[in-house]
């Protein structure tokens, strides 16, 4: 079945540091991913929606200029948390539309901001 | 976007059918209902999706009632592994994206 790979699984930086995460659609194309990010024992928030070669779409409340977003093919999506600070230590899912139905999710980041 | 209520929590005894109850009063016409699941640590997992009728594949059964104001899901035999968060949404198509917003989904407990 169709695979979205997430890298890193986890990561631990310093305060002030910038992180990537990386998305991919192994198998299948995607226009559109999906950015989420989950706090303990919550659940899963819509961060924005990546579009390839345009601009993403943030949802409210959501900083466009800390959490950058590229997705520059088809199968590949990049969220940077910039300057990150410890309240920035969260989980963060991406998920990918195949299709005009299927969305499949990535196995998630884990995000320690020390 | 259509809202979804699903109690906070279920447990069920290993061996026996889960059903998970969810409202979606509001669902438009054209408005699939869509279960994931989310196992401690990972990504959510695709279960089953639906319209109209009853869906059913390997994992689960989907029962949606005939106002489609309101649907189940059904894990035949639950098993331990069974046990995670589940989440009953449903899709929206703003401007042809198909983003999925999750409510707090029902966080079931197999016990053995």
């Amino acid at each position: 079945g169709a695979v979205v790979s997430q890298h890193p699984s986890w990561v631990i930086c310093k305060s002030g540091t910038s992180v990537k995460i990386e998305c991919r659609s192994l198998d299948f194309q995607a226009t559109t991913m999906f950015w989420y990010r989950q706090f303990p024992k919550q659940s899963l928030m819509l961060m924005a929606t990546s579009n390839e070669g345009s601009k993403a779409t943030y949802e409210q409340g959501v900083e466009k200029d800390k959490f950058l977003i590229n997705h520059a093919s088809l199968t590949l999506s990049t969220l940077t948390v910039t300057s990150a600070h410890p309240e920035d230590s969260s989980f963060y899912i991406c998920s990918a539309v195949e299709g005009t139905q299927s969305l499949h999710f990535g196995n998630g980041t884990r995000l320690t901001v020390t | 976007d259509a809202k979804t209520t699903q109690p906070p929590s279920m447990d069920c005894a290993e061996g026996r059918a889960a059903n998970l109850p969810c409202n979606h009063s509001t669902i438009s016409g054209n408005e699939y209902v869509y279960w994931y699941r989310q196992i401690h640590s990972q990504g959510p997992q695709y279960i089953i999706h639906g319209l109209k009728n009853n869906e059913t594949n390997e994992m689960a059964s989907l029962i949606i009632t005939e106002d489609r104001k309101s649907s189940t899901l059904i894990l035949p035999h639950a098993t331990l592994r069974d046990t995670a968060v589940y989440y009953c949404i449903v899709r929206v198509v703003p401007g042809g994206a198909q983003k999925l917003v999750f409510g707090q989904g029902t966080r079931l407990t197999i016990n053995p």
